[in-house]
């Protein structure tokens, strides 16, 4: 079975700092992709960035980055220069191996609430 | 545009009422997938469908049922609904039927209260 961890329920981060949102996981299969998703007060989720288990640079995508150490099991999700646009919640997930017998989809962790203060 | 719709987006309900609420996408995907979410637990899964008349039991499948007829359409189906279902239900598809390196794309959430 997959496990997800997000340890911080909630955070405060001045406007235009770094944020990194912890993320570790546990997982038997050797191959498995890595998500952030984040959820604005309105609902919606949205895709932010995909890390799979055998790319070996950390995924990037404007100012979000996957820092991704596959020994530690840990997949923490780092903003750059925070905007007041980043307060939300923000879920780390993983994806099991396709074994052809069955997709289980996606394993969500609880959350972290990230508020940007001004 | 690219997009899974879910109705209604808001319902409150009586226990006991069978409701309906449904999934389209309009990208051909393959993998459809319906997640509920609750607080301080994140999101999990309900059911899946991997293909056209090709359903399975995801994480928390009681009190629901799922069709897949058509490739585009996925309906959530509660028969007799509980106040324990109330919750926020999204919508997922992605293009293949192993999301392992695809990305779920998500419907918009529907919110239901069960009295």
């Amino acid at each position: 079975a997959q496990k997800i961890t997000q340890t911080q329920p909630g955070m405060f981060v001045q406007e235009k700092e770094a944020v990194t949102l912890d993320c570790t996981y546990d997982t038997s299969d050797q191959s498995y992709g890595l998500f952030w998703y984040k959820q604005p007060s309105s609902g919606e989720m949205i895709f932010l960035i995909y890390q799979g288990s055998y790319d070996e640079q950390n995924a990037t995508e404007g100012r979000y980055s996957l820092n991704f150490q596959k020994a530690r099991k840990s997949a923490n999700l780092v903003i750059s220069a925070s905007q007041l646009g980043d307060s939300a919640m923000y879920f780390c997930a993983m994806s099991p191996q396709y074994s052809g017998g069955g997709a289980d989809g996606l394993t969500f962790g609880k959350g972290t609430h990230l508020i940007i203060q001004p | 545009e690219a997009q899974v719709t879910q109705n209604p987006r808001y319902l409150i309900t009586v226990t006991g009422k069978k409701l309906t609420v449904t999934c389209s996408q309009n990208m051909n995907h393959e993998y459809m997938s319906w997640y509920r979410q609750d607080p301080g637990l994140g999101l999990r899964q309900i059911y899946y469908s991997m293909n056209v008349e090709v359903t399975d039991k995801g994480d928390v499948p009681e009190g629901y049922k799922v069709s897949r007829k058509e490739k585009r359409n996925f309906p959530l189906i509660l028969e007799s609904p509980s106040p324990n279902q109330t919750s926020l239900y999204f919508c997922a598809s992605s293009p293949s039927s192993g999301p392992l390196t695809d990305t779920q794309y998500f419907g918009p959430g529907t919110r239901l209260t069960v009295l």
